[in-house]
């Protein structure tokens, strides 16, 4: 059975950072791309960034280039996502999903606080 | 980047209803169109991809269409359980996904 479990989320000031893990298990881990989605509260789905299996491609939407950060670690079997200047606008509950694609296996999510 | 306009935003109907939500992306993507179901405080679950593919587990009254810039979801009976959020999603490798902005879709 797939597993993602997501944890580092909290309550964080604006200008501070985080780090978000993604713990898999289940599958192998190394063959896949990975995704991060968020969802602000009562908003919709936000496509955030992604990383190839062996972490040589990364992309990310506009609104976190130069801040986000993702990278992975095959023998351990997490995906991270390093969150630097963050901002009030970055607070969403954030989701890891299996794939570059579309997605059947999704975390539970880890919630992001932004604020002073 | 790739825009996906969802209509629309949310919708009421009643049980036995086909109810028909439609995305268009602002450039073509053939068919790589999936469609998720979200219910409130829950992960959203996949339903269908490459615009038509039912995945497996989703009741048959759900059905994609589309190719190009227009698609469709389709619940060919409303069911009280198929209260939701959904929300349609471009995919390509070379480029980030999108999603669209969300149906909200009542009894």
């Amino acid at each position: 059975e797939v597993q993602l479990v997501e944890s580092g989320g909290g309550l964080v000031q604006p200008g501070g950072s985080l780090r978000l893990s993604c713990a898999a298990s289940g599958f192998t881990f190394s063959n896949f791309w990975m995704t991060w989605v968020r969802q602000a509260p009562g908003k919709g789905l936000e496509w955030v960034a992604n990383i190839k299996e062996d972490g040589s491609e990364k992309k990310y939407v506009d609104s976190v280039k130069g801040r986000f950060t993702t990278s992975r670690d095959n023998a351990e079997k997490t995906l991270y996502l390093q969150m630097n200047s963050l901002r009030a606008e970055d607070t969403a509950v954030y989701y890891c999903a299996v794939g570059w694609g579309y997605f059947e296996h999704w975390g539970q999510g880890t919630l992001v606080t932004v604020s002073s | 980047d790739i825009q996906m306009t969802q209509s629309p935003s949310s919708l009421s109907a009643s049980v036995g209803d086909r109810v028909t939500i439609t995305c268009r992306a602002s450039q073509g993507i053939s068919n790589y169109l999936a469609w998720y179901q979200q219910e409130p405080g829950r992960v959203p679950k996949l339903l269908i991809f490459l615009a038509s593919t039912l995945q497996s587990g989703v009741p048959s009254r759900f059905s994609g269409s589309g190719s190009g810039t227009d698609f469709t979801l389709t619940i060919s009976s409303l069911q009280p359980e198929d209260v939701a959020t959904y929300y349609c999603q471009s995919y390509n490798i070379a480029l980030r996904g999108t999603f669209g902005q969300g149906t909200k879709v009542e009894i």
